[in-house]
């Protein structure tokens, strides 16, 4: 079975300041993680995803998260956050490409000008 | 680009109706999905469907049931409304063989 945890319901961060937002995963298999992002009043977009190639992956508007195995960890940051970085951001995981997808809880990220 | 569409943005309904929310998609996708989202749980799954007529058990399927008589139409109906289920409800769809679902809009169902 799958889980997800998401360390901070809610984060703000200064503009042009790094952006960090936390994801934790249980798997019983070798699992397949996602970070997608809601925009307000939108339905969710895929960020970035990891399919156990790179442990580094790179996704859309210069966000990238790092897949590590010891930690069960899969952090999103981006160097300099922007105003229009705010939204909500979920992490998720599943066991194979034809899995469930399991979504955790989501983290609003905030960013101040 | 993929399009999925929700055939209403907001919604409100009362205690005891029946409610039928709409989803199509443009992109031919075997997979369909309806989660609800709701603050601090993030989406679960309701129902999804793999096929047209193919219909299976989310994690929450209780007051709930859909339809797949068309492989770009998963309909989710709530049989008898009640204000638990006031949340917001996103449709999504996704190739066979992929991982990576599109989402629609969202659907705001308000139950009074």
């Amino acid at each position: 079975a799958q889980s997800v945890t998401q360390l901070g319901s809610h984060v703000s961060v200064s503009e042009g300041a790094l952006v960090l937002l936390r994801c934790n995963y249980s798997s019983s298999v070798p699992p397949y993680l996602f970070w997608y992002v809601q925009y307000p009043n939108q339905g969710l977009q895929l960020l970035l995803k990891y399919t156990s190639a790179a442990t580094l992956v790179k996704g859309i508007n210069g966000f990238e998260a790092e897949f590590k195995k010891s930690e069960t960890s899969f952090h999103l940051t981006k160097p300099s956050a922007h105003m229009s970085d705010a939204a909500e951001y979920f992490c998720a995981v599943s066991g194979t490409s034809y899995d469930k997808v399991i979504f955790g809880p989501g983290t609003s990220l905030s960013v101040i000008p | 680009d993929v399009k999925v569409t929700q055939s209403s943005r907001y919604l409100v309904k009362r205690t005891g109706e029946k409610v039928f929310l709409e989803c199509v998609q443009d992109m031919d996708h075997e997979n369909m999905f309806w989660y609800r989202q709701d603050p601090g749980l993030g989406l679960r799954l309701i129902y999804f469907s793999y096929d047209v007529k193919m219909k299976e058990k989310g994690d929450i399927p209780e007051g709930y049931s859909v339809s797949r008589e068309k492989k770009e139409r998963f309909s989710l109906i709530l049989e008898s409304a009640s204000t638990n289920q006031t949340s917001m409800y996103l449709c999504a769809s996704s190739p066979r063989t992929s991982d990576t679902q599109y989402f629609g809009p969202g659907t705001r169902l308000t139950v009074l």
